[in-house]
């Protein structure tokens, strides 16, 4: 069973501080996406890595994926009230089989 | 270009009954997936359809649950009998085949919450 454990569950933080968020799994995928779920909605793609040791950014977000392609972390740099919201990593195997971390749980007090 | 549309959005039976949820994917989107999501967790996925047909269904409950796909475009996912611990979103999204490197981006629907009494 192809599992992605995502650390930390849960992270509340002030505006202004950086943080990382990481996902972790002994099984390698073909690529991995991440996607920010709001409540009542559902999730949305930010961004998705294919290459070992490609990292994407997007604004204050950076995207790494590991060397062996089975772990991923997202970082936020001067994180913002806007970025409050679930953080999902997601694999995707060679038949497009999507499996989804638990979520990280981000708050940004102001 | 519609997203993708799922109904009923709310659904409140007791256990032991039984309730059916729809979707409808994006225009072209050949993979559909139907997702469960208990609050507090991130999705779990219950089946994935290829056209009409069903690629993975090994996390779907197949006692209870059932899927299914006809004409390769609009959803059913079942659940009969209900069971209090089904009480969660369930999602559906959808995803056009891959072009170029990695797979193309998962498009979801508002989902379906179901209270389970």
């Amino acid at each position: 069973t192809q599992l992605l454990e995502q650390s930390p569950q849960f992270l509340s933080i002030q505006e202004g501080e950086n943080l990382t968020v990481y996902c972790n799994s002994s099984s390698v995928f073909s690529s991995l996406q991440w996607y920010r779920q709001e409540p009542g909605e559902g999730p949305v793609l930010l961004v998705t890595v294919v290459t070992g040791g490609e990292v994407k950014k997007l604004k204050r977000l950076t995207f790494q994926f590991g060397d062996a392609r089975k772990d991923s972390s997202l970082h936020i740099t001067a994180a913002q009230t806007g970025d409050t919201g679930l953080y999902l990593c997601a694999g995707v195997t060679g038949g497009f089989k999507t499996i989804f971390g638990a979520g990280t749980r981000l708050f940004v007090k102001a | 270009e519609a997203g993708v549309a799922q109904s009923p959005r709310y659904k409140i039976i007791e256990k032991r009954q039984s309730v059916a949820f729809w979707c409808n994917p994006i225009s072209g989107h050949a993979t559909l997936y139907w997702y469960q999501q208990i609050l507090g967790q991130g999705p779990k996925l219950l089946i994935q359809f290829q056209n009409n047909g069903v690629v993975d269904d090994s996390q779907l409950p197949k006692d209870r649950f059932s899927a299914e796909r006809l004409k390769g475009v609009d959803s059913t996912l079942k659940i009969q009998p209900a069971k209090l611990e089904d009480s969660a979103v369930y999602l559906c999204a959808s995803r056009e085949m891959g072009k170029g490197l990695g797979a193309g981006e998962l498009f979801f629907g508002e989902g379906s919450r179901l209270t389970v009494l």
